[in-house]
């Protein structure tokens, strides 16, 4: 059973337009999220999180949004760039220690 | 800082042969856990490590794998009597008390190949 769903496998943007990537949890008891960008042959990079007691939160070109009550994230990325395409991870946490529980991720591409 | 060490990066192993790897946190961290990652899946968590005391263990991890930390310093994972099955990208991932929630580091990642 997947705690942390994405149910998009890809998207494709034009560069300079919004990317939205979205996220779907089940357990309510997650209070950390998180979003990774991987490249291949690299290892999963943390790019923003968000505290279950926020709606929103923004570091310069990506803002990840909270809605509890239907259990859903986003993350959007404004203006999206050739060097965003990659594959993104939406992860989730009980507590500030535990472990992370992924999605399947969406890989993105950014065209010029 | 170098960030998170894994060696090997590639493993290419004979079916029921034993594997270990190697992974180095981030010296200052004191969390470091395992996942394993396969095709077309997000990562999965294997164990967790608290300094040298292991924490909590997926039911992923069969009684073939085991994990060690020895000191709080680097950690490895063995892989005993190898299947095809166990042919994945294992990473290792370090965190410490920044405050800022279950932010992880990840390293590159050791592939595995059993033929």
């Amino acid at each position: 059973d997947q705690q942390v769903k994405q149910n998009s496998p890809s998207l494709s943007v034009q560069e300079g337009r919004i990317s939205i990537l979205n996220c779907d949890y089940t357990n309510s008891m997650f209070d950390y999220f998180l979003w990774y960008k991987k490249y291949p042959a690299e290892g999963p990079t943390f790019l923003i999180s968000i505290s279950s007691i926020k709606d929103k939160n923004e570091d310069g070109r990506f803002t990840v949004f909270l809605n509890k009550s239907a259990k859903h994230l986003s993350l959007h990325i404004v203006p999206s760039q050739p060097g965003d395409s990659a594959v993104y991870f939406c992860a989730a946490s009980r507590g500030s220690q535990g472990n992370l529980i992924f999605g399947k991720g969406t890989k993105l591409s950014v065209k010029p | 800082d170098t960030g998170v060490s894994q060696d090997p990066r590639h493993k290419i192993t004979k079916r029921g042969q034993n594997v270990t790897f190697r992974c180095d946190p981030i010296s200052e961290h004191n969390r470091l856990y395992w996942y394993r990652q396969t095709l077309g899946q997000g990562p999965e968590f294997l164990t967790y490590f608290q300094n040298e005391a292991q924490l909590e263990k997926s039911r992923l991890l069969s009684d073939r794998f085991s994990a060690e930390r020895p000191k709080g310093s680097f950690s490895t994972l063995e892989i005993q009597r190898t299947e095809q099955g166990d042919s994945a990208m294992y990473l290792c991932a370090s965190s410490g008390d920044s405050g800022r929630g279950p932010r992880a580091f990840f390293g590159q990642g050791t592939r595995l190949t059993v033929v």
